[in-house]
């Protein structure tokens, strides 16, 4: 069966400071991948989306990037962190079309200080 | 590009009394649509997805959603509450090229 697995669970980071957060699947390819920013009160905003290796679409300008090298794995990143960087990052995967169910991982829980 | 609004942010129902969450999108053709459940600290779980056939979808956990063209709306039903529903409720909107938007979401208390 498919599996998504994020780490960390919870980071606390001061401004300034780098980011990296990690997103795998387990038992599926080629998926298309997403990420996902939790805002409080501000339901989810796509970040990112993926639908190869190296293919990197961005929704939304800031100082956020991602990247996609290898076929399950899913990466997040900044170079410097700002305090609106807090929130809920959430990684999800679906193969095939809308249709086709959309899975989530459990998360990553960011704070900025 | 398609877009959701829920206009419930938050909402009490006392356990075993019926629920109602409301959704209303905005989408030029036919839209694909989901609601999603979110515990605590947790991800999102789908609950269920329309998009063709019988208007009226059934999810899992007892839920079910009635899709209404004419109000652009897909609202996600329960006839008893339980205290295990206690979450966040996301609609959304999914298109041809496979886009996803979701609503801000309903938060839910059940009162015991």
């Amino acid at each position: 069966s498919q599996t998504i697995h994020q780490w960390p669970a919870t980071l606390v980071q001061p401004v300034g400071s780098p980011l990296s957060l990690e997103c795998t699947v387990e038992g599926t390819s080629n998926p298309n991948l997403y990420w996902y920013r939790q805002a409080a009160g501000r339901g989810l905003q796509l970040l990112f989306y993926s639908v190869g290796i190296g293919q990197i679409s961005s929704e939304v300008p800031q100082n956020l990037s991602a990247s996609r090298p290898q076929d399950r794995q899913f990466i997040l990143s900044s170079k410097k962190l700002l305090l609106s960087d807090s929130g809920f990052y959430l990684c999800a995967w679906r193969v095939g079309t809308i249709t086709d169910t959309q899975y989530f991982g459990p998360g990553t829980r960011l704070t900025v200080l | 590009a398609q877009s959701v609004t829920q206009p419930d942010i938050h909402i009490t129902v006392s356990e075993g009394a019926s629920l109602e969450l409301r959704c209303n999108y905005s989408y030029g053709a036919t839209p694909y649509l989901f609601w999603y459940v979110q515990s605590p600290g947790q991800g999102l779980q789908l609950l269920l997805k329309y998009f063709s056939g019988d208007t009226l979808v059934q999810g899992i956990k007892g839920f079910e959603a009635e899709f209404k063209r004419s109000q652009s709306s897909f609202n996600l039903r329960k006839p008893s509450v339980h205290w295990s529903d206690a979450a966040e409720y996301f609609c959304a909107v999914g298109a041809n090229n496979n886009d996803m938007r979701f609503g801000a979401g309903t938060r839910l208390t059940v009162k015991p």
